[in-house]
């Protein structure tokens, strides 16, 4: 059973890089069982997909953020990460890692709050 | 990108009820399709996958059905438990959308 955890700052200033972990554990992020992916939910409004990356490095990106993200694979801490950059207040939002298996988001993070606040 | 819309958007009903919860994709997904269902302030759990696969552990009383551009979700019977805001997600092509959320109430 795979148990995955977000970890870094609740706070951010505009204009700087949001930085975002996701711990694995239950499993291999190196396994090619699984995709590992970032979504978000801003205060009170629905979900949205940031991207997504392949057990083999192979990235996919929300059109929308595009330009402003990258995400990453630390095989040797069975980490993955998510930096975006330039924010703004419309960034703030609850930041959930997920692991896919067959095309569905089976597993997920707590989530954890990000403000991007002066 | 694949529009996806949700119908209704809110939803009261009663402990017992039969619910069903409508998604629509703006062109055919096949059966890539998937439901969440979330409570507030926790993660979106899966309930139904490809359409109308149910995922372990998920009660009998959760249905899908659907395939092409029209999908529902039904609640057989519902429980005090399932108060909470359900989502449509396609993963038919990339960028992986959501529907808005249907958020069903007690009446």
């Amino acid at each position: 059973q795979l148990q995955l955890q977000e970890s870094g700052p609740g706070l951010v200033k505009p204009s700087e890089t949001l930085s975002l972990t996701c711990t694995v554990s239950g499993g291999s992020i190196s396994s090619n069982n699984y995709y590992w992916g970032w979504l978000r939910q801003p205060p009170g409004k629905g979900l949205e997909w940031v991207g997504s990356i392949s057990y083999s490095g192979d990235t996919y990106y929300s059109p929308s953020l595009k330009s402003r993200v990258t995400i990453s694979l630390d095989t040797s801490k069975n980490q993955f990460s998510l930096k975006l950059s330039s924010v703004t207040a419309a960034d703030t939002a609850v930041y959930f890692c997920a692991a896919y298996a067959r095309r569905s988001l089976d597993y997920w993070g707590l989530g954890t709050l990000v403000t991007v606040s002066s | 990108d694949i529009q996806m819309t949700q119908s209704p958007s809110s939803l009261s009903a009663s402990v017992g009820d039969r619910v069903t919860i409508t998604c629509r994709a703006s062109q055919s997904i096949s059966s890539y399709l998937n439901w969440y269902q979330q409570k507030p302030g926790k993660a979106p759990k899966l309930l139904i996958y490809a359409a109308s696969s149910l995922q372990s552990g998920v009660p009998p009383r959760f249905s899908g059905s659907g395939s092409g551009a029209d999908f529902t979700l039904t609640i057989s019977s519902l429980q005090p438990e399932d108060f909470a805001t359900y989502y449509c997600q396609q993963s038919n092509s990339l960028p992986i959308t959501f529907g808005q959320g249907t958020r069903l109430e007690i009446k």
